[in-house]
């Protein structure tokens, strides 16, 4: 199984351009989530979805949009890149015992 | 709301050393889900452990260890005889069921960064 997908892997995007990053996992999970990681810092959850066509909002969801139209992906997308948004962002998926994190996407704002 | 803090920022020791990380949280429920995630220097999570709020015996996987007392609201990790290999920073979570809040996602610590000198 390949588990938790995200692409890319890093990402340098000018202010005020927009890009997605995608995410996908084979594991028929219904719960997935975005989180963000900023340097010295532990993850902050951005965006969870508890099923296909169904998310809402985590701890720090200004800046960004989610969409859940399959039980497989879970797309996350930036209209406005702003500074304010380098970090290293992960997508996780919830099963019964754990949750199982992507690669991470390391994304840069100049 | 919930919250978990590894009060140790950073901690380093020498080789074969035993070494324990902290961590405290905080929640008003009363089932809920304590994790441990290692983050080496590649990037990626890997899951360690998964602890029940009801099962508050200790576990033991090999040279790691986790202390769980509900009484003190803490979840400790211990690494027996240190590696190299075990550099990397770790991370304390929770999670709360069945709360609605966040589709019972993680609440993270900031971290521990362990450092395994040779």
């Amino acid at each position: 199984n390949a588990g938790v997908t995200q692409t890319p892997k890093f990402r340098i995007l000018k202010i005020g351009q927009s890009m997605t990053l995608q995410c996908a996992q084979d594991m028929n999970h219904n719960y997935m989530y975005w989180y963000r990681q900023d340097p010295g810092m532990g993850l902050k959850l951005i965006y969870y979805s508890v099923g296909a066509g169904i998310t809402d909002k985590g701890e720090v969801p200004n800046g960004y949009n989610v969409s859940r139209s399959t039980t497989e992906d879970f797309p996350l997308r930036l209209e406005l890149a702003a500074p304010s948004q380098t970090s290293v962002y992960f997508c996780a998926s919830r099963g019964a015992t754990e949750a199982f994190f992507g690669q991470g996407t390391r994304l840069t704002v100049v | 709301a919930q919250k978990v803090t590894q009060a140790q920022t950073e901690i380093s020791v020498v080789e074969k050393e035993d070494v324990t990380l902290d961590c405290v949280y905080e929640t008003r429920d009363t089932t809920y889900y304590l994790f441990w995630y290692k983050q080496p220097p590649s990037g990626e999570l890997v899951f360690l452990i998964r602890r029940n709020s009801f099962d508050e015996q200790n576990e033991i996987s090999g040279r790691y260890s986790w202390n769980f007392q509900k009484s003190t609201s803490s979840f400790n990790f211990t690494i027996t005889a240190s590696q190299v290999v075990d550099s990397a920073v770790y991370f304390c979570a929770l999670s709360e069921v069945g709360s609605g809040g966040g589709a019972d996602g993680l609440t993270f610590g900031k971290g521990t960064h362990l450092i395994i000198q040779p």
